[in-house]
């Protein structure tokens, strides 16, 4: 069964204190990997999208990685308003248009 | 240029009763896709509509039904409401070709 599981479910960090979150799939055959950001109340906002093994996307403090396994999503010298909910979702390649989503990572970076 | 908007913000329901969610797809995109956030949860597939059918669906019982309209914007349609059903539902919309998705800000249902 097609399956994320993000980790760790919640982090508190230092203004500055650069982190990765992680994204663990299993899924029959990768059509892409995405990783969303969620504000409290608001609808995800698109961040990055991934294809294969060993690409790697950035935007601004933000860098998105992938393995065959899982993907990782850097955050550099993070600010405060980097605070949010981090999902990260597969498709799979077996004729579906679905998105399986992970529960998210909360992040809580304190000034 | 209007993102995908969605109405109402938030509702509120009680159990039995019958409920319809509104999704207007950004400007340009086809298909439009439901998913269902429960509190604390990440989002779970509803079901896709793409040229007005039902192109794929999740597991969610038959009481959730949807529709799109030849301006491309959709319902959800949710029957004999449970408690359970009480989450934030989420409409996301992409054109034709491409897999990224452009959510909406929600409706937030609860149901009493």
């Amino acid at each position: 069964e097609d399956q994320v599981t993000q980790s760790p479910e919640a982090l508190r960090l230092q203004e500055g204190e650069s982190s990765s979150l992680n994204c663990s799939y299993t899924v029959s055959g990768l059509r892409g990997l995405f990783w969303y950001r969620q504000d409290p109340g608001k609808g995800p906002e698109f961040l990055f999208t991934l294809y294969s093994a060993g690409e790697e996307k950035e935007k601004e403090r933000l860098k998105a990685t992938l393995t065959k396994k899982e993907s990782f999503l850097h955050i550099t010298a993070p600010k405060p308003e980097d605070s949010a909910t981090y999902l990260c979702a597969v498709q799979a390649t077996s004729g579906t248009y679905k998105y399986i989503f992970g529960t998210g990572t909360r992040l809580k970076v304190l000034a | 240029d209007a993102g995908v908007t969605q109405s109402p913000t938030h509702l509120i329901k009680t159990r039995g009763q019958q409920v319809t969610l509104r999704c207007s797809p950004k400007s340009g995109h086809d298909t439009v896709s439901w998913y269902q956030q429960a509190l604390g949860q990440g989002p779970q597939f509803i079901f896709q509509y793409y040229e007005e059918e039902e192109r794929q669906r999740g597991n969610f019982p038959d009481r959730f039904s949807g529709h799109q309209f030849p301006n491309y914007s959709s319902e959800l349609n949710v029957n004999a409401l449970l408690l359970g059903d009480s989450a934030l539902y989420l409409c996301a919309s992409s054109p034709t070709g491409t897999q990224k998705l452009f959510f909406g800000s929600g409706t937030q249902l609860s149901v009493l």
